[in-house]
């Protein structure tokens, strides 16, 4: 079946530093792609999409970028900060089917 | 606030109880979701309704039973649970069920199974 995987489970970083944090899908057909972050004890909330036609998209701090030939996707956030900590998911989407989630990435923000 | 509000946040219930969790969303969607979360697993999706219809049954155990009384509302009742039923129930919604735009969550209700 489809799957969508995350390559680290834990990331620590130093607050200022810049943060990756990696996804690998397996569906070379899905359209679009959502990256989530969830703080403890709340609910995931979206933080940037890029869909299948674009390879780059920029937000606030944050960038993602999508390379299709590997069926790769990564979240950047910029100068990262304590409240940055929560686990991070990607999403995949195919139109008109259901979102496929990554089991998550805990991102610890280091003072 | 996302405008999806789940309730009550936190539920402690015997593997006898009957229970209800309740979802409520203020952002015009029509269609609604019920999803799993459990340590370290994915999210795991149960139910989708979209305008009211239920369109996915994940082959969820029929201990839990959904219900979608209209667009805004949406309800999952428990009962004969299991201790591995244990886990954050998070409510979603969009805009339709065609998985064209992002999931709106809500903060979740967290179930122990006793």
């Amino acid at each position: 079946g489809e799957s969508v995987g995350l390559h680290l489970p834990t990331l620590s970083v130093q607050e200022g530093d810049n943060s990756i944090i990696n996804c690998a899908y397996s569906n070379s057909a899905s359209d679009y792609f959502i990256w989530y972050k969830q703080e403890s004890g709340k609910g995931p909330q979206f933080i940037i999409d890029i869909r299948s036609n674009m390879d780059k998209r920029q937000g606030q701090r944050v960038t993602v970028l999508l390379n299709k030939t590997v069926k790769h996707l990564s979240l950047q956030i910029a100068a990262t900060q304590p409240g940055d900590s929560a686990v991070y998911f990607c999403a995949e989407i195919n139109y008109g089917q259901n979102f496929v989630f990554g089991p998550g990435t805990r991102l610890s923000v280091l003072p | 606030e996302t405008g999806v509000t789940q309730t009550p946040r936190h539920l402690v219930m015997g593997m006898t109880n009957k229970k209800s969790l309740k979802c409520e969303q203020h952002l015009g969607h029509n269609a609604m979701y019920w999803y799993k979360q459990s340590a370290k697993k994915p999210l795991e999706l149960m139910f989708v309704y979209n305008f009211k219809e239920q369109t996915e049954n994940n082959s969820v155990p029929s201990r839990f039973s959904p219900e979608c009384p209209n667009s805004s509302h949406l309800f999952l009742h428990l009962h004969t649970l299991q201790p591995e039923d244990s886990a954050l129930y998070l409510c979603a919604s969009s805009p339709s069920g065609l998985a064209a735009g992002e999931l709106f969550f809500g903060e979740g209700s967290r179930l122990t199974v006793l």
